[in-house]
């Protein structure tokens, strides 16, 4: 199947600084990625959803400016936790829908976020 | 009421047992996602299916759109099947609706 990468696999960062992660689908172009978030034993809960070439939607309750999101192209979505708190640690997977095979997603290896 | 309800919530067998986890949903779909995340937190597409059935090595997936119900399948099972299996189903916009997931364990 299709391939999606996510990088930092895993960061630690103090409260107050902001954290990049980035979502890339490695070989199929996604005009459509989603950014999801997970506490532990619970299931995926979707934070936004990132276009290419245009402003993310971002789920009820979602911060979009604690949550940057950012799709610059067909193969890149990146999303930004600014001034992180603790309350931000959790496990972030970003997923990339491929138009090729009906829009399956396919799922990045997640980030695991801790602010400290 | 969950939109997308999962059985069992936690399953334990022998290895070598066939397995059987369900999904039932409520609201219209496009397509239905099995899903499965190890320990270690990555997630892998199963299978998605919107009609029928459909089978990759040892797993099989099945849909019903009348009576809106999947099962996922595996037989021989082996501990390395050890994870989480999620059934995600898509609705309007391709927007997923998570099920909250099935523990299952496969003991040697």
């Amino acid at each position: 199947g299709a391939v999606v990468s996510q990088h930092p696999s895993r960061v630690i960062c103090k409260s107050g600084t902001s954290v990049k992660i980035e979502c890339r689908s490695l070989d199929f172009q996604a005009t459509t990625m989603f950014w999801y978030r997970q506490f532990p034993k619970q299931s995926l809960m979707l934070m936004a959803t990132s276009n290419e070439g245009s402003k993310a939607t971002y789920e009820q309750g979602v911060e979009k400016d604690k949550f940057l999101i950012n799709h610059a192209s067909l193969t890149l979505s990146t999303l930004t936790v600014t001034s992180a708190h603790p309350e931000d640690s959790s496990f972030y997977i970003c997923s990339a829908a491929d138009p090729s095979s009906s829009y399956e997603q396919y799922f990045g290896p997640g980030t695991r976020l801790t602010v400290t | 009421k969950n939109e997308v309800e999962q059985s069992p919530q936690n399953l334990t067998a022998q290895e070598g047992e066939f397995i059987t986890i369900n999904c039932s949903y409520s609201v219209g779909i496009s397509a239905l996602h099995w899903l499965q995340q190890h320990p270690g937190g990555g997630i892998v597409s199963l299978f998605m299916l919107s009609s029928g059935k459909k089978k990759h090595g040892r797993l099989i997936a099945t849909i019903n759109i009348q009576e809106k119900h999947s099962s996922l399948h595996i037989t021989a099972s082996h501990p390395r099947d050890s994870a989480v299996y999620i059934c995600a189903v898509l609705g309007g916009v391709q927007k997923l609706v998570f099920g909250q997931g099935t523990r299952l364990t496969i003991n040697p």
